[in-house]
């Protein structure tokens, strides 16, 4: 069965303070990873797609990677405004659909 | 900038009652999607439909069915509501093509069935 394990569920970081999420997959030929930010009460906003192991895309203070299974995003010295609940997630195999983790949550304290 | 409108922030329903939920993009996408998020679970597929006219089901579909007459807009209908549909409704669009393409969503509507 095809699966998406985010870790840890909740971080608290000060600020300037770097770190990283995990997302891990189980699934049969991935297409692609895609990584969300959510604020409360909003949509997902999208922020990266990886499609191969390897591959790294930055985006302000943040960057991620991909490998044949797992995915980072790591938050370079982190603002308040960064906080939010990160979510991944994967499509595979030859259907539409998208596999989501349950999102970390991230706060960070000035 | 890729626009995907929900058409309530809010919804209060009574169980028993039929509810509407629409879904509006303005970017020609050819794939649209309806989520529920519910805490601890994550986002869940509930319908989905790639063209006009053209559904799917989705994960939990049970209790819920979708309309899609025009490419920009995709309805999502609770037949006769119930309170184990209280959740957070997300509308979705993509492009369609043969290798992977980003969902870009809605604000959602926080639906309470009481």
């Amino acid at each position: 069965e095809d699966q998406v394990t985010q870790s840890p569920e909740a971080l608290r970081l000060q600020e300037g303070e770097s770190s990283s999420l995990n997302c891990s997959y189980t699934v049969s030929g991935l297409r692609g990873l895609f990584w969300y930010r959510q604020d409360p009460g909003k949509g997902p906003e999208f922020l990266f797609t990886l499609y191969s192991a390897g591959e790294e895309k930055e985006k302000e203070r943040l960057k991620a990677t991909l490998t044949k299974k797992e995915s980072f995003l790591h938050i370079t010295a982190p603002k308040p405004e960064d906080s939010a609940t990160y979510l991944c997630a994967v499509q595979a195999g030859g259907g539409n659909q998208f596999y989501f983790g349950t999102g970390t949550s991230l706060t960070v304290i000035p | 900038d890729v626009k995907v409108t929900q058409s309530s922030r809010y919804l209060v329903k009574r169980t028993g009652e039929k509810v509407f939920l629409e879904c509006v993009q303005d970017m020609d996408h050819e794939n649209m999607f309806w989520y529920r998020q519910d805490p601890g679970l994550g986002l869940r597929l509930i319908y989905f439909s790639y063209d006009v006219k053209m559904k799917e089901k989705g994960d939990i579909p049970e209790g819920y069915s979708v309309s899609r007459e025009k490419k920009e807009r995709f309805s999502l209908i609770l037949e006769s509501a119930s309170t184990n549909q209280t959740s957070m409704y997300l509308c979705a669009s993509s492009f369609l093509d043969r290798y992977t393409y980003e969902q870009y969503f809605g604000p959602g509507t926080r639906l309470t069935v009481t």
